[in-house]
């Protein structure tokens, strides 16, 4: 089964850095882009950005350039998402989900880890 | 960026009801326009790809339709288990948007 596994849910106080992962499986990591979606509570979806982990080929949404570092480990199949000193205003649900491969570089996203919440309170 | 905008933001049906939900871009997005449906504390699921091609395993009663900036997505006859949040996305370019979302709701 192709899938895509995050870490789990984490509290963190303001300053604090994070590192969530999301572990593809089932599929060959390295033949697709993997992205990072926030959701804040109650509100719509925000593409943060996406890595292809074969070469590490970052792009980042200008929202969140120098907020956020995305980075992939290929050998572990394994993607993440970073902060080095979080905010109240990152308590979010954070997704990965996948994209390309055979469908190309306009497709959607058709696999999504099952998010990792994010909680960051004093 | 490309602004997505979809309406309405909230909508109330019954069971059986053809309903159909609107998203325009702030400009042309070719043929990239994909739509998304997530039930509470779910992830999203891609539901139908290139502004009209059906993901695998999707029911036919969802169709769409739709070219340059103005794209729909309809559901034939509303089934209960169709009630959720529903998003567009352009993925024709960076950073790939998504529209505010619609809420399907019973009525």
């Amino acid at each position: 089964e192709e899938q895509l596994v995050q870490s789990g849910a984490e509290m963190k106080k303001p300053g604090e850095s994070l590192k969530i992962s999301c572990k593809g499986s089932g599929y060959s990591f390295i033949n697709y882009w993997i992205g990072w979606v926030r959701q804040m509570p109650g509100k719509g979806l925000e593409w943060m950005g996406i890595i292809y982990p074969s070469d590490s080929d970052t792009r980042y949404s200008p929202s969140f350039q120098g907020q956020v570092t995305i980075s992939a480990d290929k050998s572990i199949n394994t993607a993440y998402l970073q902060w080095s000193s979080l905010k109240a205003s990152d308590t979010a649900t954070y997704y990965c989900a996948r994209f390309g491969g055979s469908s190309g570089w306009y497709s959607g996203f058709d696999i999504w880890g099952q998010g990792t919440m994010v909680t960051v309170s004093s | 960026d490309i602004q997505m905008t979809q309406s309405p933001s909230s909508l109330s049906a019954s069971v059986g009801d053809r309903v159909t939900i609107t998203c325009r871009a702030s400009q042309t997005i070719s043929g990239y326009l994909n739509w998304y449906q997530q039930k509470p504390g779910k992830a999203p699921k891609l539901l139908i790809y290139d502004v009209s091609s059906l993901q695998s395993g999707v029911p036919s009663r969802f169709s769409g339709s739709g070219s340059g900036t103005d794209f729909t997505l309809t559901i034939s006859s509303l089934q209960p288990e169709d009630f959720a949040t529903y998003h567009c996305q352009q993925s024709y370019s960076s950073p790939r948007t998504f529209g505010q979302g619609t809420k399907l709701e019973i009525k």
